[in-house]
């Protein structure tokens, strides 16, 4: 079943075009920064993390990018496919510290037109 | 491996019922935690624990208990169920020193009434 929210703000790409997903952050003592996917009827799936330390990481058709000055981060898809389609959350994380690991984001829904 | 698994996947209580959530993960993962996800609200931790015997407040853990007696078991107990408690449940777990890369479970949808 659905669970996400009814007013994420939502992103729609053309098939084959690169997506971007933007992400404010609020921790400047975080360690590290992650981007996770949601599929409709599914739990969270881990995409990418960068490391505070690190202004660019890049995977396999993704690339974060975190900018500290203005507490941004950002993954861009590249060549975006219809199974694309999901729930980003960006998340952030003091390593081993106590209490509240993973802070999350409210997410952007990406739709991908055929 | 089934990683992370929940059940069930759907529950209705009536105010005031209790009721168990089961997680179970076979990844031998030492971490292991509890999320609410509310429309609008992202992910939110309910409780984790760092180890058997070990567990801790999150963010909303009132109206919630869990105990960890095995690596592989984190089952989440609803005391009282309130309509506030509507909401998609996920379980979690990672290895300790890489937390930031949690495994979810599918999730349980619970509505209270």
């Amino acid at each position: 079943g659905e669970s996400v929210g009814l007013h994420l703000p939502t992103l729609s790409v053309q098939e084959g075009d690169n997506s971007i997903i933007n992400c404010a952050y609020s921790n400047s003592a975080s360690d590290y920064f992650i981007w996770y996917k949601q599929e409709s009827g599914k739990g969270p799936q881990f995409i990418i993390d960068i490391r505070s330390n690190m202004d660019k990481r890049q995977g396999q058709r993704v690339t974060v990018l975190l900018n500290k000055t203005v507490k941004h981060l950002s993954l861009q898809i590249a060549a975006t496919q219809p199974g694309d389609s999901a729930v980003y959350f960006c998340a952030e994380n003091r390593y081993r510290a106590a209490g509240n690991k993973l802070t999350f984001g409210g997410g952007t829904r990406v739709l991908v037109k055929p | 491996n089934a990683g992370v698994t929940q059940t069930p996947k759907f529950q209705v209580l009536k105010t005031g019922q209790s009721m168990t959530l089961q997680c179970a993960q076979d990844m031998n993962h030492e971490y292991m935690s509890w999320y609410r996800q509310d429309p609008g609200m992202g992910l939110r931790l309910i409780h984790y624990s760092v180890g058997a015997g070990i567990t801790d407040q999150g963010e909303v853990p009132n109206g919630y208990n869990v105990s960890r007696s095995t690596t592989e078991d984190f089952p989440l107990r609803l005391l009282s169920a309130a309509p506030s408690q509507t909401s998609v449940y996920f379980c979690a777990s990672s290895y300790q020193d890489r937390d930031y890369e949690q495994y979810f479970g599918p999730g349980t949808r619970l509505t209270v009434t």
